[in-house]
């Protein structure tokens, strides 16, 4: 089982739409969590930290349930720019470092 | 505003040929990340750093080696490439969150 799953995608969806992307864990120690976007052929980047009580930060909605080991992001009224592979990323602390790991990513194509 | 700087962008490798992908932080950040991406896939770690002169494998360490001589650099080392090596490979400096290099990309023929 790999540590982090996401979902398959390709998501293709229409400007306005709300998609929402999941992901889910295996270690149970896994101390935080985050979604990273990456453009294509472009390096990751931050989109946000998800904390336990949800978050939000303008149309992205980050989510956690730790007794599911699952972690979600909701992206309402998608915009042409949305359009990236979105990767779930967990911290697995390991001794004096933190480790991330990255899940496969999911893929958004929002259409005109 | 220079972040992390990794060069080269783009190299095309020899089987068995050896190359260093060079890697410099300006942030002052004591964590340093060398991950690779197969196309469609998610980043692996290769090595990390915690600081000057401290290394440690990461999940996917075989066929690497790197040093971490000064705070600003952190080169990985291929000695005999091979053409499952062949990949994306980034570098990133910090902790939450990492800040990601241009990424090098590199394919073995």
């Amino acid at each position: 089982r790999k540590e982090v799953e996401q979902d398959p995608g390709p998501f293709n969806v229409p400007e306005g739409a709300t998609v929402a992307f999941n992901c889910t864990y295996s270690n149970s120690a896994s101390q935080s969590f985050f979604w990273y976007r990456q453009d294509c052929r472009k390096e990751p980047k931050l989109l946000m930290s998800v904390y336990s009580s949800g978050n939000e930060d303008g149309r992205f909605t980050a989510q956690l349930n730790r007794a599911s080991q699952y972690i979600s992001l909701l992206i309402r009224d998608s915009k042409l720019s949305d359009s990236a592979t979105y990767l779930c990323v967990v911290n697995l602390r390991s001794g004096s470092a933190r480790q991330l790991t990255f899940g496969s990513g999911t893929q958004l194509t929002v259409l005109p | 505003n220079a972040g992390v700087t990794q060069t080269p962008k783009f190299r095309i490798l020899k089987i068995g040929q050896s190359m260093t992908l060079q890697c410099t932080q300006d942030m002052n950040h004591n964590y340093m990340y060398w991950y690779r991406q197969d196309p469609g896939m998610g980043l692996k770690l290769i090595y990390y750093s915690v600081g000057a002169g401290i290394t440690d494998k990461g999940e996917v360490p075989n066929g690497y080696n790197v040093s971490r001589s000064t705070t600003e650099d952190f080169p990985l080392r291929l000695e005999l490439a091979a053409p499952s090596q062949t990949s994306v490979y980034f570098c990133a400096s910090n902790n939450q969150p990492q800040h990601f290099g241009d990424g090098t990309r590199l394919s073995i023929l």
